[in-house]
């Protein structure tokens, strides 16, 4: 019954390795976002997704490569892991529209790059 | 571009007693909305309170309310009898009415509470 799901919640990976974390609402919503928050804990936008058409693309290398298969579901892939990208990546969820709703989000993925 | 700032990294306050948390925010827009969010130890983000620019009243939910002050772009948050279970990080978000959704935080607020 969980509205915005991540998999998986912890991933450990390599350097250079290529890793995608996947998400799925079942609110029915229209949009769907990916937010960063690093070790300051500060959270920033990265992309968000709207009926599967990309709506926002913050600067963000592109190595980061978001697929939305579905209004659904909203994927994350990272080629080329570096050191940097070790942090808690969130996927979230809103209807959308400018309806007066707030974002739901995810319990997050903790990425550790070694 | 809109920008949030909580200017208290840290706070602290005694199990039962009061405690605000401060926020405001830069935006040259009229319509929006205001969040306070609250992080556990969990590391899932919790909706703890909504403020729309257009309502002048301020919002509450239960131990949680607002002292929303547009003109002073200032969206603060008070807990009423705090309880252990409040300690977490709080993050003031803004977001558009319109246009692209994205939520902007400020750098959070990580609140002990003292037994």
């Amino acid at each position: 019954d969980t509205a915005v799901s991540q998999t998986p919640k912890y991933l450990v990976t390599q350097m250079g390795n290529d890793k995608s974390i996947k998400c799925e609402q079942n609110l029915g919503h229209d949009t769907m976002y990916w937010y960063k928050q690093d070790s300051k804990k500060f959270l920033k936008i990265m992309f968000s997704y709207n009926n599967k058409e990309l709506i926002i693309n913050e600067t963000v290398p592109n190595r980061f490569s978001p697929k939305s298969p579905d209004k659904a579901h909203l994927n994350l892939h990272i080629n080329s892991l570096e050191l940097g990208d070790s942090a808690v990546y969130f996927c979230a969820s809103s209807p959308g529209g400018g309806q007066d709703t707030e974002a739901f989000f995810g319990q997050g993925t903790r990425l550790t790059v070694v | 571009a809109q920008t949030v700032t909580q200017s208290q990294p840290e706070m602290s306050v005694q199990e039962a007693e009061t405690v605000t948390l401060s926020c405001t925010y830069d935006t040259s827009e009229s319509d929006y909305y205001l969040f306070w969010y609250k992080q556990p130890p969990s590391r899932q983000m919790i909706l703890v309170i909504r403020q729309e620019a257009y309502k002048q009243q301020n919002a509450t939910e239960n131990r949680f309310s607002v002292n929303f002050q547009k003109a002073a772009k200032s969206f603060s948050l008070k807990i009423s009898d705090s309880q252990l279970g409040d300690a977490a990080m709080y993050f003031c978000a803004y977001r558009s009415a319109w246009g692209a959704q994205k939520l902007v935080f400020g750098q959070g607020t990580r609140l002990t509470i003292n037994p």
